[in-house]
């Protein structure tokens, strides 16, 4: 089973409610990301967690909060987001943190589409 | 810094036609890896190959092919007699050690946009 699931596929929020994506896989990974993608550019990396531990937040704003309950799933918590924040949310998990310069492949689930009014 | 180039925005190409979507890379470090991954309108990223500095073979999987020059900074991706299925946005990535996490990250290129008419 090489695939990573993601729910909802579509959301559409205000600028007040909070709500949250899920992020599953059961593949054994110990590597969870999630990525954020606008509309014809390229994902851009948000967080990353190594063995359930967050190991990399890349200066994301504080409407965004991670949780990652264990090794399988991971969640994305949704806050007094803004209309800028409309994208495409990946997740996405890889079998190992880097360990000695071997850097495995990641596998992304199909994203959630939001919509923020 | 890190960088990827894939200086094809779009590409048309008739189906059955041979394609090569282009990237080169900017990197300091002696051992990375280089991927490339395909995004069809459903959005999705779908793995297609991940290669390592070390080994500049050639590989063919079906009807893709990559050819990885180190001497270039090149890894190139053809599509050999297209299918319509082929449609869709593909990036090629560069990992990226991560300081102090053990962990990496991918520097994507901006993404080539195939389309394969019929």
């Amino acid at each position: 089973d090489t695939e990573v699931t993601q729910t909802p596929k579509h959301l559409v929020m205000g600028m007040t409610n909070k709500k949250s994506l899920k992020c599953e896989q059961h593949m054994g990974h110990r590597a969870m990301y999630w990525y954020k993608q606008k509309a014809k550019k390229p994902p851009e990396l948000m967080f990353v967690y190594s063995y359930e531990k967050l190991s990399i937040n890349e200066s994301v704003p504080s409407r965004f909060s991670p949780e990652c309950p264990n090794s399988s799933l991971l969640n994305l918590h949704l806050h007094a987001l803004q209309p800028e924040d409309s994208a495409l949310y990946l997740c996405a998990s890889s079998q190992e943190p880097a360990t000695g310069g071997n850097y495995n492949e990641q596998f992304f689930g199909p994203g959630t589409r939001l919509t923020v009014l | 810094a890190q960088k990827v180039t894939q200086a094809q925005t779009e590409i048309s190409v008739v189906e059955k036609e041979d394609v090569t979507l282009d990237c080169v890379y900017e990197t300091r470090d002696t051992t990375y890896y280089l991927f490339w991954y395909k995004q069809p309108p459903s959005g999705e990223l779908v793995f297609l190959i991940r290669r390592n500095s070390f080994d500049e073979q050639n590989e063919i999987s079906g009807r893709y092919s990559w050819n990885f020059q180190k001497s270039t900074s090149s890894f190139n991706f053809t599509i050999t007699a297209s299918q319509v299925v082929d449609s869709a946005v593909y990036f090629c990535a560069l990992s990226e050690p991560y300081s102090g996490a053990g962990s990496y990250q991918l520097t994507f290129g901006k993404g080539t946009k195939l389309s394969v008419i019929p």
